[in-house]
């Protein structure tokens, strides 16, 4: 099993909210991703990043932030929380070329 | 962009009955490759396939990539309750583009 490691694995807080959701890998993976699945659906790719201060914004426009300042580590932050935002984070690392990616356990993510 | 369509979007079978997904790419792909999520868990890499044409077996599971890299199949033979989850699909253009996955097929296989 790969590691990779998200915290919280659940959060429930309230609208306006800042939050972050942490990512870590020690496989020395230079790719990393952040999607959003709602129960059932399917993935959307938010973020990714492809090496330290490499960010990029994936296909779903979302109102988080990502950084990378160190390979293992790839936070991802919300500055307001809302209702909105409520869904599953899964955060996924990869190694070289077409590897195949390693999923956390997500978080799941409730804002009332 | 490139999209990736799956189907059927949910199947149910009763234990020992056999079930196909399919996968199709509006673009040609580098590779595919295949995730299950259980429910309440997370994607879990199955499988990749790379030449056209090719064919991979793992146990009961069959994984198919069509000759023009634009289509996938994944079959499961004699399905058991443990065959139960989501199978993904996924893929790009190039090794060096993000993966595109499909929407999914959401399978429960009854007792």
């Amino acid at each position: 099993e790969a590691d990779i490691y998200q915290t919280p694995r659940y959060l429930v807080i309230g609208t306006g909210k800042k939050i972050t959701l942490e990512c870590s890998q020690t496989m020395g993976h230079d790719k990393m991703y952040w999607y959003q699945q709602d129960p059932g659906m399917e993935l959307h790719l938010i973020h990714y990043s492809y090496g330290v201060n490499s960010t990029e914004k994936g296909d779903l426009s979302s109102e988080s932030t990502v950084s990378r300042i160190r390979t293992e580590h790839f936070p991802l932050t919300l500055e307001s929380a809302r209702p909105s935002h409520t869904s599953q984070y899964l955060c996924a690392s990869q190694g070289q070329g077409d590897q195949p990616q390693h999923f956390g356990d997500g978080t799941r993510l409730s804002i009332l | 962009g490139q999209q990736v369509m799956q189907i059927p979007q949910y199947q149910h079978v009763q234990e020992g009955e056999d079930f196909t997904t399919y996968c199709n790419s509006s673009t040609t792909l580098s590779n595919i490759q295949w995730y299950k999520q259980r429910p309440g868990g997370h994607p879990v890499f199955l499988i990749q396939l790379v030449k056209s044409g090719e064919v991979k077996k793992q146990k009961r599971l069959t994984f198919q990539f069509g000759e023009a890299k634009k289509n996938s199949s994944l079959h499961i033979t004699a399905t058991q309750t443990t065959d139960v989850g989501t199978y993904f699909c996924a893929g790009g253009p190039s090794v060096y583009s993000t993966l595109t996955f499909g929407k999914g097929t959401m399978l429960l296989v009854s007792p």
